[in-house]
């Protein structure tokens, strides 16, 4: 079964420096999302993309955070500046156009 | 605006007894209904959803959950709890304006089976 693969699954980072979170998606899916997820809590949206643009954006999203799909293939989320808050789990997610998302298995970032 | 509530922080059940976890949600027009399982230091595992058709959907390890538009829920079941079980669920919506609209999750009910 096709998966979304996230790489890396853990990553260590300095409060301040600048984090690049990788994601595959399903190679025919035409719809891509980040979420993230403070330890345990809640799996907030942060942002969707389609057509090669942000489609939505949540509030979290600010001008800390960016996405790119530069390749075709990969779609990345960058943290600029990370702050101690930033640590969480950061879940990638693709969807073909109908109704149901397939999630990577996620990168959790510690920021210290 | 979409959401979703999962009114219960923790359910408590036996093994072998049936567990209700409970899921309601506010969206435009219909709704696309999601469940979705995490395990410790996991990630987030699709356990069923609902889009059209028969309320009563069926999903993986034996849940079901039944679709009650006039209740606006979704609540997720299952007949005969396992410890197995145990781990933190989400109950999920997408509304259908859209394409590209987004999944809204709820706070999480952490399920606890106990031997």
């Amino acid at each position: 079964e096709p998966e979304v693969t996230q790489t890396p699954s853990h990553q260590v980072t300095q409060m301040g420096q600048e984090v690049i979170l990788r994601c595959v998606p399903i190679s025919n899916h035409l719809y891509f999302y980040w979420y993230r997820q403070i330890l345990g809590q809640k799996v907030e949206f942060l942002v969707s993309f389609y057509n090669n643009e942000i489609s939505e954006k949540s509030e979290i999203f600010d001008d800390q955070f960016s996405v790119e799909r530069p390749d075709g293939s990969n779609f990345t989320l960058k943290i600029r500046s990370t702050k101690l808050e930033d640590s969480a789990m950061y879940f990638c997610a693709s969807m073909l156009g109908d109704y149901g998302y397939t999630f990577g298995s996620g990168t959790r970032l510690t920021v210290v | 605006a979409q959401s979703v509530a999962q009114p219960e922080d923790q359910v408590n059940v036996a093994e072998g007894n049936p567990l209700t976890v409970k899921c309601t949600y506010s969206v435009s027009g219909n709704p696309y209904l999601f469940w979705y399982v995490q395990y410790p230091n996991r990630g987030l595992q699709f356990l069923l959803k609902y889009i059209t058709g028969d309320n009563l959907v069926k999903g993986s390890y034996g849940f079901e959950a039944e679709f009650n538009k006039s209740q606006t829920s979704f609540h997720l079941k299952k007949p005969s709890a396992l410890v197995s079980d145990s781990a933190l669920y989400f109950c999920a919506v997408r509304d259908r304006i859209s394409s590209a609209s987004k999944i809204i999750f709820g706070s999480g009910t952490r399920l606890s089976i106990r031997p």
